[in-house]
Formats: C-alpha cells, sequence, structure tokens
C-alpha cells in the first residue's frame, strides 16, 4: 500500500510570508504526527492528530498550527516565517496513534523549507 | 528538550565488523524504539522494546534495554554499505507523556 506522502518535497520561502504543508498518512492510519529536525535541535515534536482532533502538542510558539480533515490528511502551517525556521519537517502516521503502548510511527519523506 | 542521548555521535567501520550504538534516557518508558535514516529523507522503524523486555532481534539487529540504567543499545552484526545511515533511538514516555521523544542520532559510516 501506498506510504506517507508529504508534499511539497522542497521549499523556499522569505522571512515574514507564511507556508502550508501537506500529508496523506497510510490508508487507514487515523494519527497524524509531525515533527521537525534541525541540525542543531534534532527532531522536535510540533504535535500530533487523531481523528481530526489535537491531542498533544509541543513546545513551538503559536506560528506554527496544523489541521486534520476528515479522509485523515493532515496539513501543517506555518505563518511569519523566521530564518530559524528553516528545516526538514516530517509527517509520521500510526494506526492507533501516539499514546496507545504500540505508537510505530511510519514516516514520510519530509518537505525542507529554506527560510530566506 | 531530547530525551534521548545517543552515543558516540558518529561511528566509523569497516563493512563486515559488528557496529554497536547506545542510547541513554532520563523518565521512565513504555517503550523505546529505534529508527534508521538515510541522507535527510523520512525515518524508517527498526524495532520497538517494551520497558519489561530485556532484549529483541530482528534479523541483523539486536537490542537491549535496562531500566535501570535508563540504557539500550542496538548492535548491527556483519554491516553492510546500505547500513550507512543516521540511528535514533525513541521513547514513548507514560502516564500523558507518551509522544515519542527522539535522541540526538548516531551517524554510522559503513566503508566498503
Amino acid at each position: 500500500k501506498a506510504g506517507v506522502t508529504q508534499t511539497p518535497r522542497y521549499l523556499i520561502k522569505t522571512r515574514g510570508q507564511q507556508v502550508t504543508l501537506s500529508c496523506s498518512p497510510i490508508s487507514g492510519h487515523r494519527s497524524v504526527s509531525w515533527y521537525q529536525q534541525t541540525p542543531g535541535q534534532g527532531l522536535q515534536f510540533l504535535f500530533e492528530y487523531f481523528s481530526e482532533t489535537q491531542r498533544n502538542k509541543g513546545n513551538f510558539p503559536g506560528r506554527f498550527s496544523g489541521r486534520q480533515f476528515s479522509n485523515s490528511r493532515s496539513e501543517m502551517n506555518v505563518s511569519t516565517l523566521e530564518l530559524g525556521d528553516s528545516a526538514l519537517y516530517l509527517c509520521a502516521s500510526s494506526f492507533l496513534g501516539q499514546g496507545s503502548g504500540a505508537n510505530v510511527l511510519t514516516f514520510g519523506a519530509g518537505s525542507r523549507l529554506t527560510v530566506l | 528538550s531530547q530525551q534521548g542521548e545517543e552515543d558516540p555521535q558518529a561511528l566509523s567501520i569497516q563493512e563486515g565488523e559488528n557496529a554497536t550504538m547506545n542510547c541513554s534516557y532520563k523518565t521512565s518508558i513504555n517503550n523505546l524504539q529505534w529508527y534508521r535514516q538515510n541522507s535527510g529523507r523520512g525515518l524508517v522503524h527498526l524495532i520497538l522494546i517494551r520497558s519489561n523486555e530485556r532484549e529483541k532481534h530482528s534479523g541483523r539487529l539486536r537490542v537491549t534495554l535496562d531500566t535501570s540504567k535508563k540504557s539500550s543499545s542496538l548492535l548491527i552484526t556483519a554491516s553492510r554499505a546500505a547500513d550507512t545511515a543516521s540511528y535514533f533511538c525513541a521513547t514513548a514516555g507514560t502516564f500523558g507523556n507518551e509522544k515519542l521523544t527522539f535522541g540526538t542520532g548516531t551517524r554510522l559510516t559503513i566503508i566498503p
């Protein structure tokens, strides 16, 4: 079956702009989690959505937001981009979601955002 | 902040040798997982070990878990060039802290 699909794969924005990233989970998976990966901070948890509800949120400013649709597809948005937002944004899906005790994540290839 | 810290940060070995990576964590866990990442792409799940397990095998992978020391190790036997990647441990906490928190990673290079 198809894996986790993230679009776009690469994008370049300038400071102050906003960006929307998309994630299509594995069919049947109801949980989508987002992570930010940078060389300095490693993998940082952004948020998790399960059945259209945000279930968990990491320690990021309000400029980072997300949502999940009824078909489990998810989007994340970053407003008023800063240079430090340059990162690889990874989406991961799972059937039962984080907190289930069997929370193996299947990751997409990521969206690499460069902020100039 | 990172829950897990991997050691070493980077490791280079000859093809065919064994590679061992270690992970230390800070709080109680439900399970610990290891993932592999090739060149800035997505992570691939390798193995999960629960807090009540001490050792687990999967093919050429062997994972141990010592909850008293809050540490885990990943052993890759008979390494291959295709094993070149970054390896991350990830911990799932307990009771309201279940989200997977990733360590800093070990960059493994297999020299042909």
